[in-house]
């Protein structure tokens, strides 16, 4: 069975750049995570999504930050404008709610010059 | 304000022996708690779980206690093998999932 699949892999922009990251969650699962991670603040959750609906966007750093969901199997994150303190690893991941185990996609590197 | 600490970040172990990966949290609203291991360039993968309201739970070479007076868990692995060698976060959750910082596990063949 296919994972969480997330694209593109790697991204290296310029600054003031918009950048778009996607996820394609596992089928069937009806919550979506996106999570960052550096090196300084570890794991933290971005956003998260219950039915296509977001449910608690609290952990977005600022308003450069967005999300959606336009359907069960899709979801976005962007950020416009980019800026070089956006640079980490953006992850994705699904899980069928509650207290099931999320499952990660590998992750989108991105570096902001 | 870090609710969910791994104070090791990392541990050598030989191949064989038992190791021991903790983390401590603060929440005592947190009712769940999992371990996901982390390979480079690869997302999280989750490995075992234990609901607040029992102190172990035994996977294969793989347990997990929770204490939850001194708000601790550990995640004993017995016997240690080469491809467990990872990153290893320790995650609470309260609604949403707070990850610790992860302890990076390297075994020794």
């Amino acid at each position: 069975d296919a994972g969480v699949i997330q694209s593109p892999r790697h991204e290296v922009t310029e600054m003031g750049q918009e950048v778009t990251l996607r996820c394609k969650p596992i089928s069937g699962h009806n919550s979506l995570f996106w999570y960052r991670q550096t090196m300084m603040r570890g794991l933290e959750l971005l956003i998260y999504f219950n039915n296509n609906v977001p449910i608690d966007d609290s952990g977005m750093p600022e308003d450069r930050f967005s999300a959606k969901m336009p359907n069960a199997s899709f979801s976005t994150l962007k950020i416009q404008p980019s800026e070089p303190r956006d640079s980490a690893v953006y992850f994705c991941a699904s899980s069928l709610g509650g207290t099931q185990p999320q499952h990660f996609g590998d992750g989108t590197r991105l570096s902001i010059l | 304000d870090q609710q969910v600490k791994q104070n090791s970040p990392s541990l050598s172990v030989q191949e064989g022996r038992i190791s021991i990966l903790n983390c401590d949290y603060t929440n005592s609203m947190f009712d769940y708690f999992l371990w996901y291991k982390k390979y480079p360039a690869e997302g999280p993968t989750f490995l075992i779980s234990i609901s607040s309201i029992k102190d172990k739970n035994e996977d294969g070479r793989f347990t997990v206690f929770l204490n939850k007076s001194a708000k601790h868990l550990s995640l004993h692995i017995v016997p240690s093998q080469p491809g467990d060698s990872a990153v290893y976060f320790c995650a609470a959750n309260g609604g949403k999932l707070t990850f610790g910082t992860g302890t990076r596990l390297t075994i020794i063949p």
